[in-house]
């Protein structure tokens, strides 16, 4: 298995909705990012889990709420988002966090807030 | 602030010919870069990489190109096919108290058949 599966796919929320993305990957990487990708822009890193730790956090707000339940699982909880935060939401995992390590990217959550 | 850039946001080949996308960075300390492909409704693709400490890497069709002392990054694609048609990311992988990948602008490019 050399993918990163992402659910859902799709996902419209309002604005006072809890809501979780999941990510799942079976490669047995140990690192485990979550980026925000906003249409024509780049991926944005929001934050990184070395073997099931968060090792960084990009200042994200917290109405964005990581968890890293396991090496194979990673999730992100969404509470009281704003509509600018509509966007695809990518998952991705390399084998570890350091040099050296290329990205698996999933394929993404679009996430519309309304 | 220190960013990862491109100089062309669209670029525009025949099909059979080749493309260069260029890349500009400014964070002297970076040791490893990446270059990505991003289809449309996809996530991005790894490519092929090079760290620091060389100058060129070359894979199926692809060819990266660093150089440090003007900061700049280039990935040419040999006999480019229709299906290379999407957006190209530079990106930059630094060790800040933890290792990041930060990702440039994006350059898209199309093929024409």
């Amino acid at each position: 298995d050399t993918e990163v599966t992402q659910t859902p796919k799709h996902l419209v929320m309002g604005m006072t909705n809890k809501k979780s993305l999941k990510c799942e990957q079976h490669m047995g990487h140990r690192a485990m990012y979550w980026y925000k990708q906003k249409a024509k822009k780049p991926p944005e890193l929001m934050f990184v889990y070395s073997y099931e730790k968060l090792s960084i956090n990009e200042s994200v707000p917290s109405r964005f709420s990581p968890e890293c339940p396991n090496s194979s699982l990673l999730n992100l909880h969404l509470h009281a988002l704003q509509p600018e935060d509509s966007a695809l939401y990518l998952c991705a995992s390399s084998q570890q966090g350091a040099l050296g390590y290329g990205y698996t990217f999933g394929s993404g959550t679009r996430l519309t807030v309304v | 602030g220190e960013s990862v850039g491109l100089h062309l946001p669209t670029l525009s080949v025949q099909e059979g010919d080749n493309s260069i996308i260029n890349c500009a960075y400014s964070n002297s300390a970076s040791d490893y870069f990446i270059w990505y492909k991003q289809e449309s409704g996809k996530g991005p693709q790894f490519i092929i990489d090079i760290r620091s400490n060389m100058d060129k890497r070359q894979g199926q069709r692809v060819t990266v190109l660093l150089n440090k002392t003007v900061k700049h990054l280039s990935l040419q694609i040999a006999a480019t096919q229709p299906g290379d048609s999407a957006v190209y990311f530079c990106a930059e992988t630094r060790n800040t108290g933890g290792f990041k990948t930060i990702f440039g602008a994006g350059t898209r490019l199309f093929v024409k058949a």
